[in-house]
């Protein structure tokens, strides 16, 4: 079972849609959790960390369930520059030290 | 603030070749910088962890005499990849922590290796 789990997509959305992915990790012991999000050919980027009590930036929502060892991102009123993989990352040794476990992302394209 | 570069941005070699690839913290002091390694549609993988001024960690199954770090001061950590085959072909991020082991990692613009 791979470590992080995501719907590889693609999403292809209207402008203005709602969209929400999701992603799974296998190791209980996970402490931190983030979504990056990856332009082509570009470095990842942070997007947000996630929070058991679910978190929110503007038109962007995360949250993290762990007992079901479950995190998901929300975007509304998505926009054409939201155009990108999103990846969910966790890191295994808690804060933002030690090894950053990346999914293979989902990627979201929104169209005019 | 906390801005990486990595150099070069994009290299084409010939097999059998050694490139090597920098990566720098431009405004911080990174005690310790990762590099990663991307194959196409393929998630981000952690290659090894340098820490400065001394021997890099490395991951399970990344051959350490393949893949050279060196991270000789707290602003530059250079990745060697040594008699480069295709398969070697990859995107290579490099990502890097402040001093003092807090704060989230902060990641290079990449470095596309293709390998004739």
């Amino acid at each position: 079972r791979k470590e992080v789990e995501q719907d590889p997509g693609p999403f292809n959305v209207p402008e203005g849609a709602t969209v929400a992915f999701n992603c799974t990790y296998s190791n209980s012991a996970s402490q931190s959790f983030f979504w990056y999000r990856q332009d082509c050919r570009k470095e990842p980027k942070l997007l947000m960390s996630v929070y058991s009590s679910g978190n929110e930036d503007g038109r962007f929502t995360a949250q993290l369930n762990r007992a079901s060892q479950y995190i998901s991102l929300l975007i509304r009123d998505s926009k054409l520059s939201d155009s990108a993989t999103y990846l969910c990352v966790v890191n295994i040794k808690g804060g933002s030290q030690g090894n950053l476990i990346f999914g293979k992302g989902t990627k979201l394209s929104v169209k005019p | 603030g906390a801005v990486v570069s990595q150099h070069p941005s994009w290299v084409i070699c010939k097999s059998g070749t050694s490139v090597k690839i920098e990566c720098r913290s431009l405004d911080f002091q990174a005690t310790t910088m990762f590099w990663y390694r991307q194959f196409p549609k393929q998630s981000l993988m952690l290659m090894a962890t340098s820490n400065e001024g001394s021997k890099a960690t490395y991951e399970q199954g990344v051959e350490k005499d393949k893949f050279l770090i060196n991270h000789a001061s707290l602003t530059l950590s250079t990745l060697t990849v040594t008699s480069a085959h295709p398969e070697d072909s990859s995107f290579y991020i490099c990502s890097a922590r402040l001093a003092g082991g807090v704060g989230t990692q902060y990641f290079g613009p990449g470095t596309r290796l293709t390998v004739l």
